[in-house]
């Protein structure tokens, strides 16, 4: 067990439709990472949030949004779900803004029909 | 541009043998690098990372890794393949706001 948490571990649905991943980071982490990892694009940044606030924006499409909340948790949110969006979807959290040691989840793994 | 190239997609290599992971990094400062390891559908397990000092790291499971910066290289090693190491690994750079992930290189272990 890494110390950060994701939910659910999987997660079946169809086009068009919208999903919450969950993420609850190490305790005393405040830096909250989400990465997709697909066949194609390998591992790729989506976004950084520290301690409430969005610090930096990788290659996330305007369909997905996240948000880190007072207890640090953080949701990835996705909408007009494509087949292409088929993924592993990580969560990462560390200490700092950037990121000295960076504890990953067992990720969530998204099938889309 | 921050980037990290990982030469070589796939190894093959017997249980017992020595191990070399090719990772080499493209980044303006002293760079923190990592390695990570993914076991089929399970997450990222941190082996090793360097931040400054000495320039040969020690990571779990037998791994240790060498820091050149002449050559920007953070090649991982391990004197003795167990087939328990079969698995992806991920060569990464810490940038300022987030990881940097190479492609990975599998690794496969014949008895």
């Amino acid at each position: 067990d890494s110390g950060v948490t994701q939910t659910p571990k999987h997660l079946i649905t169809a086009t068009g439709q919208r999903v919450t991943l969950r993420c609850s980071p190490r305790s005393g982490d405040l830096s909250v990472y989400w990465y997709q990892q697909s066949l194609d694009q390998g591992l790729q940044f989506l976004i950084q949030y520290y301690n409430g606030e969005e610090r930096a924006k990788g290659n996330i499409l305007e369909r997905f949004s996240a948000q880190q909340f007072p207890d640090l948790h953080s949701e990835l949110n996705l909408s007009s779900l494509e087949l292409g969006d088929s993924a592993l979807y990580f969560c990462a959290s560390s200490v700092a803004i950037q990121g000295s040691g960076y504890t990953f989840g067992s990720g969530t793994r998204l099938t889309v029909v | 541009a921050q980037s990290v190239t990982q030469p070589d997609i796939h190894i093959t290599v017997s249980e017992g043998a020595s191990l070399e992971l090719r990772c080499n990094y493209s980044y303006g400062a002293t760079p923190y690098l990592f390695w990570y390891v993914q076991s089929p559908g399970q997450g990222l397990q941190l082996l090793l990372k360097y931040f400054s000092g000495d320039t040969l790291v020690q990571g779990i499971k037998g791994f240790e890794a060498e820091f050149k910066r002449s050559q920007s290289s953070f090649n991982l090693r391990k004197p003795s393949v167990h087939w328990s190491d079969a698995a992806e690994y991920f060569c990464a750079v810490g940038a300022t706001d987030k990881l940097i992930f190479g492609t990975g290189t599998r690794l496969q272990v014949f008895p």
